[in-house]
This record gives C-alpha cells, sequence and structure tokens, in this order.
C-alpha cells in the first residue's frame, strides 16, 4: 500500500485565519481526494485533487473556502480559509493506489475557537 | 446517486464470540464495496474489499465479509471477536463506472467485551 503523511497532524486555530494541510505520497499516483470528518460523523468528500488543473468540488464545497493544490502526483495542499468554529473537524486526504484501493494518510485534527 | 447504510450505531459482542457487522450499498452499476476501520485518533486503515469474483472476501485481520447482489449487502464478519476489534468500521461504494471517489456510510462502533 502506498505509505501517506500529512502535515500538521492537529493544530488549534482563531476564527478568521486560514489553514493549509499538506499531503504527501510516498508513490506517484493518479488519483487523490480530500475528506472531512466533522465530530461523531462519517466522511464527506470535499473534493478530487486533479494533477495539473483545477480541483473537482462536489456539491456544497467550494474553491474560495477550500482551495486545492496538486503540482505533482505525490504530493498536494488543502487550505481551509476564513475558519469558523463548524470548521473543526478531521480532514483527510487519500489516494487510490493498486487495483482501485484507497488509502488514507493520518489525518489533521483542526480545532477551531 | 450511490449510498451505503450500516443501521447498526453500534455493536456489542463478547471476546470469542462471532461478530457482524451490516451493510448495504445502492449504486446505480456494479459495485466496488470497501470496509475501512478507525482506531481512536488514527486515519482510516483498509479492511477488506470486492470487486468482482468470489463474493466472500477475505481481508486483514481475520475479517471476511459477503457480497450479496440480491440483497445489496456486504456484511463484515469474523468467526472470533478480539478485545482489540473495537473501533469505527466504515463500509464504503463506488460505483464501477462512475466517479472514483467513495462514498462512506455513517459507521459502526463495535465493542468487544471480554
Amino acid at each position: 500500500s502506498a505509505v501517506i503523511s500529512q502535515k500538521p497532524s492537529r493544530d488549534i486555530c482563531q476564527r478568521g485565519t486560514s489553514l493549509t494541510i499538506q499531503c504527501q505520497v510516498d508513490s506517484q499516483v493518479t488519483m487523490m481526494f480530500w475528506y472531512r470528518q466533522q465530530p461523531g460523523q462519517s466522511l464527506t468528500l470535499i473534493a478530487t485533487a486533479n494533477q495539473g488543473s483545477e480541483a473537482t468540488y462536489e456539491s456544497g464545497f467550494v474553491i474560495d473556502k477550500f482551495p486545492i493544490s496538486r503540482p505533482n502526483l505525490t504530493f498536494s495542499t488543502l487550505t481551509v480559509s476564513n475558519m469558523s468554529p463548524e470548521d473543526s473537524s478531521i480532514y483527510l486526504c487519500s489516494v487510490e493506489h493498486l487495483q482501485e484501493t484507497q488509502y488514507f494518510g493520518p489525518g489533521t485534527r483542526l480545532l477551531v475557537l | 446517486a450511490q449510498s451505503v447504510a450500516q443501521p447498526e450505531d453500534q455493536v456489542n459482542v463478547a471476546e470469542g464470540n462471532p461478530l457482524t457487522v451490516k451493510c448495504t450499498y445502492s449504486v446505480s452499476g456494479n459495485p466496488y464495496l470497501f470496509w475501512y476501520v478507525q482506531y481512536p485518533n488514527r486515519g482510516l486503515q483498509f479492511l477488506l474489499k470486492y470487486i468482482t469474483g468470489d463474493n466472500l472476501v477475505k481481508g486483514s485481520y481475520g475479517f471476511e465479509a459477503e457480497f450479496n447482489k440480491s440483497q445489496t449487502s456486504f456484511h463484515l464478519k469474523k468467526p472470533s471477536a478480539l478485545v482489540s476489534d473495537s473501533a469505527l468500521y466504515f463500509c464504503a461504494v463506488r460505483d464501477l463506472t462512475g466517479r472514483r471517489a467513495l462514498t462512506f456510510g455513517s459507521g459502526t462502533r463495535l465493542q468487544v467485551q471480554p
């Protein structure tokens, strides 16, 4: 399986600020995704990070709030902009690697005060 | 649209007993089905998947799952539960021909009592 790392692992932020989360994979992958897991909830897809083009966002998520970069096949960033307490969640990146299977990073725990 | 239902918020089982965590799905075409486990303060770990072939698939840590097309189910099973199996389990689905992102169920918390 692919080895995925995320930075930071956790953070506490003030409302109105922005946080950029990094996702690094140890091999080149075509498909990368960003999910959100709100407290006590399941995972919801934010967007698909496309290499060399704009990310594809799901309904309810917009680029101004969650800008995503994908400069190459091993790296992506997700920014949570103008944060509010409702953005407090775990943010996870995932990659599709080998035989249609998605593997997940350890997640970034975000608390917005 | 695709969806996944996990009807039980929590499943309690005694150590050594068999366990079942239920999952039903809805997709427009043929499904790819997955089970993941999440331990406290950890990311999701892949357990097993069904893409094609034998309806009974075996995965990590002694878990297995049975794909039942007529009942649109993909229940997770283990013959003998361990206390260390206590965690949050997620079923997920994607359409064979559709978008590659996963749709997750609401999760089932498994509690194995010593």
